[in-house]
């Protein structure tokens, strides 16, 4: 299977700062770029997503940029809370659906 | 969103037999499903694509024989773990595309089987 590359593996953040997680890709036929949240024990949870015709989508303290050309995609998470701490994971979907490595976000109370 | 349910979420089986693991799409219908397969703190791992009406595609790697998938109808696919041994103790995810919002895929909860 073909994998994304995603960085950082974890990261850590205290409450309230700022969190960005970055997936590059290398397949120019992807159309859709989604990220997910799992949480322990759980499956993956769609939290926001990206077509291949708009640069940034933004809901509430999420927000996703894509750039096309550089082929990457990245999440921004604001304001983080310690309800934010999960693993999350991009994706991308193409001629396959394959997701990123995966982060370890920990917001720090 | 759109709901995915799997079952069983746990399972617990002896070495040798086989477990079916159901994967359902409640509120729409999906014509294609996946099936994934994550070891603790890695990434989840495509084990094979689900076509509703045609036999599934395997990953490389994946034996078709040992992972047997079944997609009979647009809001349910099948997997059945054959003979299962310790090795195959995983945690293992569906997801469904959703054939009226293109691209948009819904995951399950997850079945976690061990064997013993």
């Amino acid at each position: 299977g073909e994998n994304v590359e995603q960085h950082p593996s974890t990261l850590s953040v205290q409450e309230g700062d700022s969190a960005v997680i970055k997936c590059t890709y290398s397949d120019s036929a992807s159309n859709y770029f989604p990220w997910y949240k799992q949480e322990l024990g759980k499956g993956p949870q769609l939290i926001i997503d990206i077509r291949s015709n708009v640069g940034e989508k933004k809901d509430q303290r999420i927000a996703v940029t894509l750039n096309k050309t550089a082929k990457h995609f990245s999440l921004h998470i604001t304001e983080t809370q310690p309800e934010d701490s999960a693993v999350y994971f991009c994706a991308k979907d193409g001629n396959q659906f394959y997701f990123g490595t995966g982060t370890s976000l920990t917001v720090i109370p | 969103g759109a709901v995915v349910s799997q079952h069983p979420s746990r399972v617990i089986c002896k070495s040798g037999t086989s477990v079916k693991i159901e994967c359902r799409s409640l509120d729409f219908q999906a014509t294609t499903m996946f099936w994934y397969r994550q070891f603790p703190k890695q990434s989840l791992m495509l084990m094979a694509t689900s076509n509703e009406g045609s036999k599934a595609t395997y990953e490389q790697g994946v034996e078709k024989d040992k992972f047997l998938i079944n997609h009979a109808s647009l809001t349910l696919s099948t997997l059945t773990v054959t003979s299962a041994h310790p090795e195959d103790s995983s945690f293992y995810i569906c997801s469904a595309r959703d054939r009226g919002r293109t691209g948009e895929l819904f995951f399950g909860e997850g079945s976690r089987l061990t064997v013993l």
